[in-house]
């Protein structure tokens, strides 16, 4: 592995469904952050962590969740999937402690689709 | 609040040079990124600015306006490789990053 990964790819998800996206960095990076990307809008933060352990909510938090029990690791979970949640979420890291000057790390994202 | 704005969408031809402008309103600064992102690609890292002035990176440069709120994107020389998004994001008081919509430049041989 190198960067960061995302999977699954592409995912078409029935309305109510549970789904989690996975997200796994190996630049032993402090911060990571979860955005979903809509045309027309800019990237949007849903959730973040500084470090493992903590995490924080973003500007669109609603109906998501995430965990970061290590360093690596930070899946985003969508509870009750609705159709309003299709979109492009892309996973990023920074090497500072969060919310800083720090350069932001993008993986390749995942296109999710509600019916 | 805080608002990003850029142009929607900018055409221009190979070997030229263009400038993409970003103004922002946010609510503190700690600095203004540019990313640029390919179709159906992850953004990737372009220039940072946090200080008035110029930074040069070989074909593209940005600069940056403080007391104006105002920073471009400049690309020399272009290529058709350079066909992209172009997205400006600062970084507020919080040190949260606010994300402009991005600039979609179309390069015509």
């Amino acid at each position: 592995i190198a960067g960061i990964t995302q999977a699954p790819t592409s995912q078409i998800l029935a309305a109510g469904r549970r789904m989690t996206l996975r997200c796994t960095q190996d630049m032993r990076h402090n911060a990571m952050y979860w955005y979903r990307q809509d045309l027309g809008l800019g990237l949007r933060l849903i959730h973040y962590s500084n470090t493992a352990g903590t995490t924080g909510k973003g500007e669109v938090p609603d109906g998501y969740s995430v965990s970061r029990a290590n360093t690596d690791d930070f899946p985003l979970t969508l509870a009750s999937a609705v159709p309003s949640q299709t979109s492009v979420y892309f996973c990023a890291s920074s090497d500072g402690t969060g919310g800083s000057t720090d350069t932001q790390y993008f993986g390749p994202g995942t296109r999710l689709t509600v019916l | 609040g805080q608002n990003i704005d850029q142009p929607t969408e900018m055409t221009a031809t190979e070997g030229a040079i263009v400038q993409i402008n970003c103004t922002y309103q946010t609510s503190g600064f700690n600095g203004l990124f540019w990313y640029q992102q390919h179709a159906g690609e992850a953004p990737t890292f372009l220039s940072y600015n946090v200080l008035d002035g110029l930074e040069e990176k070989g074909r593209f440069s940005s600069f940056l306006s403080r007391s104006k709120g105002y920073s471009y994107l400049l690309l020399k020389e272009l290529q058709m490789k350079d066909s992209a998004s172009y997205l400006c994001a600062v970084t507020d008081s919080n040190y949260q990053l606010i994300w402009g919509a991005g600039t979609k430049l179309i390069i015509k041989p």
